[in-house]
């Protein structure tokens, strides 16, 4: 069964403070990962997306890192500022009749103080 | 136009209404699915539409009624719904199967419903 774990569950940090977000996955066959982020009653918003030869990529203060050996992601988010306290998605999809089927994780709650 | 529209935005219904959520995208997407979001879970996918056509359904109750008019639009219908179905309901629309480093899932802001 397609699986995606994320950890930490829920984080707390200050204003200015960078942090990592984990996402562990058992989606086969891979297609691609993608980080989300969700404001509370919103739909989610694609950070990055990586397919299985990519190691990283980039968004502004957001670093999306793929080791597809170990099936492992992270999130890096640099010099955290208010707005960035959301739901913080690791999406996993497979490639299905025409279509990406997605494998979401139960998203990290982070939350960002002054 | 990398936006995925979705109405209405609210809604409240009785258990004996009938209702339809819309959404809407002009992205030239042919994949478009519908997901079901009770507070602080992830999104669960409830129906897949690729080229118009139903190609995934997660074993979603009858009272759930997708219809994909043409490849812009996706409805749900809903019929005889339960308080247990109150949830944030989302479409989103991707590409068809092509290139999996250029695929994302466009979601909308999503409806609110409340079934009372």
């Amino acid at each position: 069964k397609n699986q995606v774990e994320q950890s930490p569950q829920s984080l707390i940090i200050l204003e200015g403070k960078n942090c990592t977000l984990q996402c562990n996955y058992t989606v086969s066959p891979f297609s691609n990962l993608r980080w989300y982020k969700q404001d509370t009653g919103r739909g989610p918003v694609s950070l990055t997306i990586m397919t299985f030869s990519e190691n990283t990529k980039s968004n502004g203060r957001y670093t999306a890192t793929l080791d597809a050996d170990t099936k492992q992601s992270s999130l890096h988010i640099t010099a955290s500022q208010l707005s960035d306290s959301a739901s913080y998605i690791c999406v996993v999809s497979s490639a299905s009749g025409g279509s990406y089927i997605p494998t979401f994780g139960r998203g990290t709650s982070l939350i960002v103080h002054p | 136009d990398t936006e995925v529209t979705q109405t209405p935005k609210h809604l409240v219904m009785g258990m004996t209404n009938k209702k339809s959520l819309k959404c809407e995208q002009h992205m030239g997407h042919r994949a478009m699915y519908w997901y079901k979001q009770k507070a602080k879970k992830p999104p669960e996918l409830m129906f897949v539409y690729s080229y118009e056509k139903l190609s995934i359904n997660e074993s979603v109750p009858s009272r759930f009624s997708p219809e994909c008019p043409n490849s812009s639009l996706l409805n749900l219908h809903l019929h005889a719904l339960q308080p247990e179905d109150s949830a944030l309901y989302l479409c989103a629309s991707s590409q068809v199967v092509g290139r999996a480093d250029t695929d994302t899932q466009y979601f909308g802001p999503g409806t609110r419903l409340t079934v009372l």
